[in-house]
């Protein structure tokens, strides 16, 4: 079983910082099945980044995802007031989905 | 468009089961796998397994096997989830994502809008 570890924990940033988000995999994620989510409070939770850096529909650049194997990072280039929320991230593989334990971007 | 709609709260008595609905439309059910993903209040999230809608077979996570089922009905668009023998700490929010498939790595790209269900004696 591949276990995510997402870092750090809560992210204290204000608008317009850099936030730099990471994921580690406890083995490596098969072809990049490596995927990025935010939730905000009361909401379901949306699709950001799938094969490690591709970005969803409608997702705006400022949100960028990099990695392999068992690094991956998500890249929010200027934070703006609704960035706010938690970030799941995900691996698909052997036909099992996992998350990562989440981080909390919060306003500083 | 597309959209997975799910059925409304729940409140269960411990030992109980509960049944999830969730109404897929503005898309071909059968083409893409229907993920359950449930969580803890104040907790992350926890995938709980897939159903193929066009066949019917089903992969659960190794925790919830005995407990959990999945099923689905294509005439009307709709997976469902029955979990048995609920336990106070089965309390979540209950969700139906869409898998993506092979074009989108099989991430999740469609998410139903949660299904909170409440265990208490």
């Amino acid at each position: 079983e591949i276990v995510l570890t997402q870092s750090p924990g809560t992210l204290s940033l204000s608008p317009g910082e850099r936030a730099t988000l990471s994921c580690r995999a406890s083995q490596s994620v098969s072809s990049n099945y490596l995927a990025w989510y935010q939730q905000k409070p009361g909401q379901a939770p949306r699709l950001l980044i799938y094969g490690a850096s591709s970005r969803a529909t409608g997702i705006p650049d400022r949100f960028s995802g990099s990695g392999s194997g068992t690094d991956f990072t998500l890249t929010i280039s200027r934070l703006e007031p609704e960035d706010f929320a938690v970030y799941y991230c995900q691996q698909y593989g052997n036909s099992r989905g996992t998350f990562g334990q989440g981080t909390k971007v919060e306003i500083k | 468009q597309v959209q997975l709609v799910q059925s409304g709260a729940e409140v269960k008595k411990p030992g109980a089961s509960v049944k999830v609905s969730c109404k897929a439309s503005g898309y071909t059910f059968t083409a893409n796998f229907i993920h359950w993903v449930r969580q803890a209040p104040g907790q992350g999230l926890e995938w709980m397994g897939w159903i193929n809608p066009n066949t019917g077979d089903t992969n659960y996570e190794q925790r919830f096997q005995g407990r959990v089922t999945m099923t689905r009905d294509p005439s009307i668009t709709t997976a469902y989830m029955d979990l048995s023998s609920l336990r106070s700490d089965d309390a979540a929010a209950y969700y139906c994502a869409r898998g993506g498939g092979f074009a989108l790595l099989y991430a999740f790209d469609i998410w139903g809008q949660g299904t909170l269900v409440t265990v208490s004696s």
